[in-house]
């Protein structure tokens, strides 16, 4: 089955730097990468996502970089501020039309802290 | 996000008993999912449902069964076979077809008494 491993496990910037996690998959035939943000005691939330037709997706301080070569997919977090601070977490699918079952597997999570 | 509703909020259960955690979405997703989430660490699937009657189990199914009577509704229920069963369970369903974007439930607390 597929393994997703996630990098690195806390991460702490000051507010207004950038902040960079790395995720690498094992199962070649996954396709679709979603980022979820989830703040303490909370259900994660679905931040970005993108799939393997895209080397590149961005939604105003977010973005996604995706290598399907190399098998791994990164989050950068531009300007951060200290409302961003949360556990983020990357995961990955294999998604085939209708019938795919769209079964997320997730990495362990990255801890991020913002400092004002 | 807020069509998915899972109870109790928090539920605790005593050494050998079953206790079952309710989730109920009035999305019209097909696909639901069970996830266990234990403190500081990632998620893990326990059981998935596609459709109606059908379910398959996920990467720790162990200890745990669900049932699919209704496409609303995904109950899970932790066994007395659930060695350690304390640990954050979340709920979530799937659109069919286009976006395939997973959305959870607020999540149950389950403790071991």
């Amino acid at each position: 089955g597929e393994n997703v491993e996630q990098h690195p496990s806390t991460l702490s910037v000051q507010e207004g730097d950038s902040a960079v996690i790395k995720c690498t998959y094992s199962d070649s035939a996954s396709n679709y990468f979603p980022w979820y943000k989830q703040e303490l005691g909370k259900r994660p939330q679905l931040i970005i996502d993108i799939r393997s037709n895209v080397g590149e997706k961005k939604d105003q301080r977010i973005a996604v970089t995706l290598n399907k070569t190399a098998k791994h997919f990164s989050l950068h977090i531009t300007e951060t501020q200290p409302e961003d601070s949360a556990v983020y977490f990357c995961a990955a699918s294999f998604l085939a039309g209708g019938t795919s079952y769209g079964k997320l597997t997730f990495g362990q999570g990255t801890i991020l802290t913002v400092h004002p | 996000d807020g069509g998915i509703t899972q109870s109790p909020k928090y539920l605790f259960r005593k050494e050998g008993q079953n206790v079952t955690l309710s989730c109920e979405q009035n999305l019209n997703h097909d696909a639901m999912y069970w996830y266990r989430q234990d403190p500081g660490q990632g998620l893990r699937l326990i059981y998935y449902s596609q459709i109606v009657n059908d379910f398959q189990k996920g990467d720790i199914a162990e200890g745990y069964s669900v049932s699919r009577e209704k496409k609303e509704s995904f109950p899970l229920t932790v066994t007395s076979a659930q060695k350690n069963p304390t640990a954050f369970y979340l709920c979530a369903s799937r659109k069919p077809g286009t976006g395939n974007t997973i959305y959870f439930g607020e999540g149950s607390w389950l403790t071991v008494v």
